[in-house]
Order: structure tokens, then sequence, then C-alpha cells
């Protein structure tokens, strides 16, 4: 069974710094990892999808690596801001059904 | 163009009743997904429909659960006998085709309270 792990759970910085968010997986035969944003009370927005052959994907200041080999990626948020605040969520799919980890949560200080 | 929807947003039942939640993808995708997400706790899958047919209900997590999408198109989620351990946000996704690469559209979800 595919296991997603987020660290860490909850990170809290001042505006602008720059945010690193990680994701670990158990089973490396996956198709695609997803980086989603959640906000209270909502449901998921995608962020960036990377294929399993991909190394990275950019979106403005959202870039997402993987490292399949090793089960991991990494989702940076440039200069963050407070609008940036929300859990953002792994997703790895192995065919159609993704597996989540638990999120983390970011809080972007003013 | 519009989202997927899901309504109820909310529901509050007391146990032992029955429920139904209900899923209006995105118009076209044949791909509809069921996701459950407990408090603290990411989404975890329950059911996948390519069309009409249940493709893999695997994440089911018992008989009391049970879904239908009999047009292809809107999806009910139903729930009997409900108990306390149920209670969480329900989740619908669908997206284009159903395959490995395609990305989940997620809506916003219905919490379901059991008392």
């Amino acid at each position: 069974k595919q296991e997603v792990t987020q660290i860490p759970a909850a990170l809290s910085v001042p505006e602008g710094e720059n945010l690193v968010l990680n994701c670990s997986f158990t089973d490396s035969a996956i198709y695609n990892l997803q980086w989603f944003r959640q906000d209270p009370g909502k449901g998921l927005t995608s962020l960036l999808l990377i294929q399993s052959s991909q190394r990275e994907q950019t979106s403005g200041r959202l870039n997402a690596s993987l490292d399949k080999s090793s089960g991991r990626s990494t989702l940076y948020i440039a200069a963050s801001q407070p609008g940036d605040s929300a859990t953002y969520l792994c997703a790895v799919s192995n065919d159609y059904k993704l597996s989540f980890g638990a999120g983390t949560t970011v809080t972007v200080r003013a | 163009g519009a989202g997927v929807s899901q309504t109820p947003s909310n529901k509050v039942t007391e146990k032992g009743k029955y429920v139904e939640l209900r899923c209006d993808p995105i118009s076209g995708h044949t791909a509809l997904y069921w996701y459950r997400q407990s408090l603290g706790q990411g989404p975890e899958f329950l059911i996948y429909f390519q069309g009409t047919g249940a493709a893999d209900d695997s994440g089911l997590p018992n008989d009391r659960f049970f879904a239908v999408r009999p047009e292809g198109s809107v999806s009910t989620l139903k729930i009997q006998r409900t108990e306390r351990g149920d209670s969480a946000v329900y989740l619908c996704a669908s997206s284009p085709l159903g395959g490995s690469t395609d990305t989940q559209y997620f809506g916003p979800g219905t919490r379901l309270t059991v008392l």
C-alpha cells in the first residue's frame, strides 16, 4: 500500500520568505504526483502536476521537483504572501487512484 | 465553465439514519471519484466510476456504503445506518478520461456530521 508523508505538518513564516514543503512516498511506481492547495472548509485546488517522466514543474512563484527513485517531491513557493496561507497536500497517482499525505498547514505572517 | 458541485454542503444526521450525498461533475468528464477526508488527514479513495460503472470500489469501508452513477453524469454516495465514525468531509472529483495523466478536479465537499 502506498504511504505518503508530508513534513513538516505545520509551518509559520514571515511574509517574503521562501517556503519549502516536503513529500515522500513509499512506492516509486507512480504515474504522476500532484500538489494541491486546500483552504479551510473548501475543496482541493490543483497547483502542479508532475508526470513520472518529468523532474519538475513550474507555475509562477511555484516550483515542484520530483525524484521518483528516492520517493521524494519538494514544493517551493517563492516570496511568500499572506494569501499563500493554506494547507498544501501532496498526492501520488498509481493509475487513477490518488494517495494523499496529511498535508502541511502554512501560515504566512504579514 | 462550471466546476464540480456537491450538495448538500453540510449534512447533520443522527446515528442509524440513511444519507445521500450528491455530486455533479464537470460536463463531459467520464471519470468520477469519491474520497473521504477525516479531520487532520488527507483524503482517502473510496470509489472510481468510468462512465456508469464502478471500475474500482475497493476503498468503500463496508457494505453500508454504496454509490451509483446511473447516467454517467451525476453520482450519489449512499450511506446506510450511519455511525459516528462516518463523520468526515466527502469529496467528489471528476476528470476527462480517467487515465493516469488526468488532472482530477475536486468539488468543495460535503461535511457529514453523525450525532
